[in-house]
């Protein structure tokens, strides 16, 4: 059964900063992994979206990558700014389980300025 | 172009009591999801469509919980009757294609049971 582990919980940076998030899975078959923002009270923004065949995808200060091999993802933003301020959330689509996403619990960010 | 649009935003009702959730998915898109998202958690499947078709319910408690996408587009989530651990935001997706297509989400309809 898949499994997604996002760490850390929660953390707090002083604006301008780069900083990178983390996301874990534990089975590599997966058609895709999708980055997420969700602010307080709303729904899921979605950042950006890496297909199993790729290994980074790029918009404007956000950086995700993806090495399927070792079950992982990272999320880079670069200058951070408080706007960035937000719950992150990583969701792989499993080949396995009828192209559902599994989520993990997600990274709250908070971007002092 | 329209987003996922959902109603109501906000519920609040006593147990035992009935509720209903509307889902509009993006123009054209076959596939929709309703989703549950307790605190601090992240959103968790309840049930996934293909056009008018359930093709994965099994979280779904069908003992309380029951869905329709009737003529393939807009889709209602049920709870009768509510109990206080139903208290969560039920999320509503829609993506292009099933297996593959990137999920757009809609802002959330948040249910308090009292």
């Amino acid at each position: 059964k898949q499994e997604v582990t996002q760490i850390p919980a929660a953390l707090s940076v002083p604006e301008g900063e780069n900083l990178v998030l983390n996301c874990s899975f534990t089975d590599s078959a997966i058609y895709n992994l999708q980055w997420f923002r969700q602010d307080p009270g709303k729904g899921l923004t979605s950042l950006l979206l890496i297909q199993s065949s790729q290994r980074e995808q790029t918009s404007g200060r956000l950086n995700a990558s993806l090495d399927k091999s070792s079950g992982r993802s990272t999320l880079y933003i670069a200058a951070s700014q408080p706007g960035d301020s937000a719950t992150y959330l990583c969701a792989v689509r499993p080949r396995n389980q009828g192209g559902k996403l599994i989520f993990g619990q997600g990274t709250e960010l908070s971007v002092k300025p | 172009e329209a987003g996922v649009v959902q109603s109501p935003r906000y519920k609040i009702i006593e147990k035992k009591q009935p509720v209903a959730f509307w889902c509009n998915p993006i123009s054209g898109h076959n596939t929709l999801y309703w989703y549950l998202q307790n605190l601090g958690q992240g959103p968790e499947l309840l049930i996934r469509y293909e056009n008018e078709e359930a093709v994965d319910d099994s979280q779904l408690p069908k003992d309380r919980f029951s869905a329709e996408r009737l003529k393939g587009v807009d889709s209602t989530l049920k709870i009768q009757p509510a109990e206080l651990g139903d208290s969560a935001v039920y999320l509503c997706a829609s993506s292009l294609t099933g297996s593959t297509g990137e999920l757009f989400f809609g802002e959330g309809s948040r249910l308090t049971v009292l």
